[in-house]
């Protein structure tokens, strides 16, 4: 099966960086994405990594080790707006099959 | 682009009653649609995998009889909670993966807005 591991929550100022700590245990594993979840909303896609290493986009980036099976995202000059829940997410034996961590809620303040 | 729509977006039903929820992919074709739920402040638990033309591939757990899934074209696929209980209700989110769109190394995935389902 898949376990996954993630804060519960964070709350982090204005202008500040945040990194989002995610371990995983898993068979098959192939990747580890990303994804954004507003309340009531859809997730949204941010970030994947397959490789081991740092991908940057923008105020985000997320890193991938292996051999650790952890990674993290990191966001950077945090916004009002980056409130919200993020989910680490394992894809499985190239099928494309996603296996959600449980989120962390991240509260951006003033 | 790249928009998938579910529906209805949310729904109340009687204890017994059969619900369906359509995901549409509006303007690609999906090479593998997927059904998720989601309990209130908790994650996106997997339930099914479908592809166009073949039997759903369901997740340890999930009960197959009771969560009917149709994949009838490359752009819709459809999830039936038959007999439903109260216990069944939930935020049910579906995906579609883009046929020759990666981010990275995986096909994207992209979400609908998800179905609220209320059993009374």
């Amino acid at each position: 099966g898949q376990s996954l591991e993630q804060p519960s929550e964070v709350t982090a100022v204005e202008g500040a960086i945040v990194q989002i700590n995610c371990t995983y245990q898993t068979s098959g594993f192939y990747g580890l994405s990303w994804y954004q979840q507003h309340d009531g909303g859809a997730p949204t896609f941010l970030s994947y990594n397959a490789l081991d290493g740092l991908e940057e986009t923008g105020r985000f980036s997320s890193f991938l080790s292996r051999s650790d099976s952890y990674g993290y995202l990191l966001l950077q000059e945090l916004q009002m707006k980056d409130s919200a829940s993020y989910f680490c997410a394992v894809s499985v034996y190239n099928f494309n099959k996603f296996y959600f961590g449980s989120g962390t809620k991240l509260n951006v303040k003033p | 682009g790249a928009v998938v729509s579910q529906h209805p977006s949310w729904v109340i039903c009687k204890s017994g009653t059969s619900v369906k929820i359509e995901c549409r992919s509006l303007d690609f074709q999906a090479t593998t649609m997927f059904w998720y739920r989601q309990f209130p402040k908790q994650s996106l638990m997997l339930m099914a995998t479908s592809n166009e033309g073949s039997k759903a591939t369901y997740e340890q757990g999930v009960e197959k009889d009771k969560f009917l899934i149709n994949h009838a074209s490359l752009t819709l696929s459809t999830l039936t909670v038959t007999s439903a209980h109260p216990e069944d209700s939930s935020f049910y989110i579906c995906s579609a993966s883009r046929r020759g769109h990666r981010d990275g190394g995986t096909d994207t995935q992209y979400f609908g807005p998800g179905t609220r389902l209320t059993v009374l």
